[in-house]
């Protein structure tokens, strides 16, 4: 039982483009979430998050945008870089614990 | 500062051997964390720490045992080795209870497990 899908496992973008990774959720208890990069070889690193409480979190390249009536939420990257290129975690929360993850989508930004 | 440090890198066991992955933190963090990644799928919690003395199961415990006897620590152990054991595992560590963008995960670089 799933409750973060990501359902792209990977996505090729054209540098300079935007990037739109996309996550849906089954549990309308969660109320914060999170999205992770990681490349290869090395551990996941904290990217941008958001509140239940709000639709939107803009920080620099990267927006995340929330649909809690649709349950899905969004990563947009503007503009794609080749540096951008890595694995993408979705991730939600419960009351700030226990974080559930997606299962990643693979983000390839050609120059 | 290191961050998080996972020994080993990597590790092929044998079906029934037992192994212990070591993680450890510099950052003064109260929780610890380990998680495990299989292929296609998300990562999955095995179990955490509150704090030195204290952990508790996550989602997926079965199989492994940990122990938090400092702040910094918090090994792994894998006492009789499955295939279904194979997987990439990374320890995470955090400054509160509560995973907020003040308060995010910080992972080790992992260590991938092969059981045959």
């Amino acid at each position: 039982d799933q409750q973060v899908k990501q359902n792209s496992p990977s996505l090729s973008v054209q540098e300079g483009r935007i990037s739109i990774l996309n996550c849906d959720y089954t549990n309308s208890m969660f109320d914060y979430f999170l999205w992770y990069k990681k490349y290869p070889a090395e551990g996941p690193t904290f990217l941008i998050s958001i509140s239940s409480i709000k639709d939107k979190n803009e920080d620099g390249r990267f927006t995340v945008f929330l649909n809690k009536s649709a349950k899905h939420l969004s990563l947009h990257i503007v503009p794609s870089q080749p540096g951008d290129s890595a694995v993408y975690f979705c991730a939600a929360t419960e009351y700030g614990n226990k974080l559930v993850f997606g299962a990643g989508t693979i983000l390839r930004v050609k120059s | 500062n290191a961050g998080v440090t996972q020994t080993p890198k990597f590790r092929i066991l044998k079906i029934g051997q037992s192994m212990t992955l070591q993680c450890a933190q510099d950052m003064n963090h109260n929780y610890m964390y380990w998680y495990r990644q299989d292929p296609g799928m998300g990562l999955k919690l095995i179990y955490y720490s509150v704090g030195a003395g204290i952990t508790d199961k996550g989602e997926v415990p079965n199989g492994y045992n940990v122990s938090r006897s400092t702040t910094e620590d918090f090994p792994l152990r894998l006492e009789l080795a499955a295939p279904s054991q194979t997987s990439v595992y990374f320890c995470a560590s955090s400054y509160g209870g509560e995973v907020t963008n003040n308060s995010p995960l910080h992972f080790g670089n992992g260590t991938r497990l092969t059981v045959t």
